[in-house]
């Protein structure tokens, strides 16, 4: 069964912590993608990689990083957290895309600044 | 640039009731569109998609055509169940150099006995 695994369901962050969120796919997918998800607005991607150690910025990617060191693992990073990054937050893998396939996604990490 | 558009929640049905959801897109070129479900508690999963003009995508009794001419892409099933209450994302992949997947905001659905 395919699985994209993301590290954790609940977090608890202070403002001004530096946050990892991990994304795990065992899909030997190119494609991975972090996108946040509000009440109101759907998902709107923030980072997106094709590829090891590329990246490029998605529609709100201020406040935000990313880092993809290997096929199967993209990170996300809020460098300073604030409270207006509270969100759920999900990470998808697809294939390449002349592949013409779907993405796959995690169960997403609520996270919460305090 | 790209975007989709769909009709805002709540969407609220007695259980076999007929549903459609309204989604329409704006592209350049011709993307693959898509209807993801999210059920409480869990992340997207595809519940179907259609790749090109005219093609009509269908899974556990929902259906969608995509109209080129009215650039549209609408969710419909004809007897729902209380087990379909789920938030309905529309998609599109705008097939350029990656797969990027581009969302609506959602459409909650709830289903009563």
């Amino acid at each position: 069964d395919v699985k994209v695994t993301q590290s954790s369901r609940y977090l608890v962050k202070r403002t001004g912590e530096k946050v990892f969120l991990e994304c795990v796919q065992d899909m030997d997918h190119e494609n991975m993608f972090w996108y946040r998800q509000d009440p109101g607005l759907g998902l709107r991607l923030i980072y997106f990689s094709y590829d090891v150690k590329m990246k490029e910025k998605g529609d709100i990617p201020e406040g935000y990083s990313v880092s993809r060191e290997k096929k199967e693992r993209f990170s996300l990073i809020l460098e300073s957290a604030s409270t207006n990054q509270t969100s759920m937050y999900l990470c998808a893998s697809s294939r390449d895309s002349r592949m013409n396939t779907e993405a796959f996604f995690g169960q997403g990490t609520r996270l919460t600044v305090v | 640039g790209n975007s989709v558009t769909q009709m805002e929640g709540p969407v609220t049905l007695s259980e076999e009731a007929f549903l459609t959801i309204n989604c329409t897109y704006t592209a350049t070129g011709y993307p693959s569109l898509f209807w993801y479900v999210q059920y409480p508690g869990e992340g997207l999963q595809l519940l179907l998609k259609a790749t090109k003009a005219d093609d009509k995508g269908s899974n556990k009794g929902f259906e969608a055509t995509y109209r080129k001419e009215t650039t549209s892409f609408h969710l419909e099933k004809g007897s729902v169940q209380v087990s379909d209450s789920a938030v309905y994302f529309c998609a599109l992949s705008d097939r350029g150099n990656t797969d990027k997947l581009i969302f609506g905001t959602g459409t909650r659905l709830q289903v009563f006995p």
